[in-house]
């Protein structure tokens, strides 16, 4: 079976550093993805981890540990538009590229 | 812009009905997905097409089905509605080559069954 668990709603003050986590149970594993999509709008792509450590991407970075199954995906110097959901997903194994998501994070900036 | 492109971006109908959604993936993209998301619920996978013939099946329904057309072109058909069936519909496609190639996702169309 396929599990993958986020926090469903967080809050953050502009400015400031969130931390987003991702944990994830699937049968094989080929990448893990993180999505963010403003309400009513397409899901758009952030970032791809598939070897453990940290991929930096200007205020974004995402983590992965593959042992621990589990990401992170870190905002830094937040800004009001980041106020949406962020959404991690993972790409089960070879030969099924259709991606399995999390419910997501809904993530409220704060002035 | 993602560069896919799905209509109608809203759709209203009655439960029994049948409705059709398109999507057109982005220029070189040889495959699509659909995905259905309900309120306040993850995105779900139904279904995969690769140049043409079915790939992958996800929580698809027996009254949905979809279809891919020479031009890459993809369809979903959602017939017999019911009014759980009213969701945002997002269709998706990526490039073949890479593991590490994300999908890009089309603005979604808003099905209401009423």
């Amino acid at each position: 079976g396929q599990n993958i668990d986020q926090p469903t709603e967080m809050t953050a003050t502009e400015g400031a550093i969130v931390q987003i986590n991702c944990t994830y149970q699937t049968s094989g594993f080929n990448g893990l993805f993180w999505y963010q999509q403003h309400a009513g709008e397409a899901p758009t792509f952030l970032s791809y981890n598939v070897l453990d450590g940290l991929e930096e991407k200007g205020r974004f970075s995402s983590f992965l540990s593959r042992s621990k199954g589990y990401s992170y995906l870190l905002l830094k110097e937040l800004q009001m538009k980041d106020s949406a959901s962020y959404l991690c997903a993972v790409r089960p194994y070879t030969g099924r590229r259709a991606l399995t998501f999390g419910s997501g994070t809904r993530l409220q900036v704060q002035p | 812009d993602s560069g896919v492109t799905q209509t109608p971006k809203h759709l209203i109908t009655a439960t029994g009905q049948r409705v059709t959604l398109r999507c057109s993936p982005r220029s070189g993209d040889l495959s699509v997905y659909w995905y259905q998301q309900s309120l306040d619920q993850g995105l779900q996978f139904l279904i995969q097409y690769y140049n043409g013939e079915e790939r992958a099946k996800g929580n698809i329904l027996e009254r949905f089905s979809a279809q891919q057309f020479p031009d890459l072109h993809s369809e979903l058909n959602l017939s017999s509605l019911e009014l759980g069936d009213s969701a945002l519909y997002f269709c998706a496609s990526s490039a073949l080559q890479g593991t590490d190639s994300p999908l890009h996702f089309g603005n979604g169309t808003r099905l209401t069954v009423t």
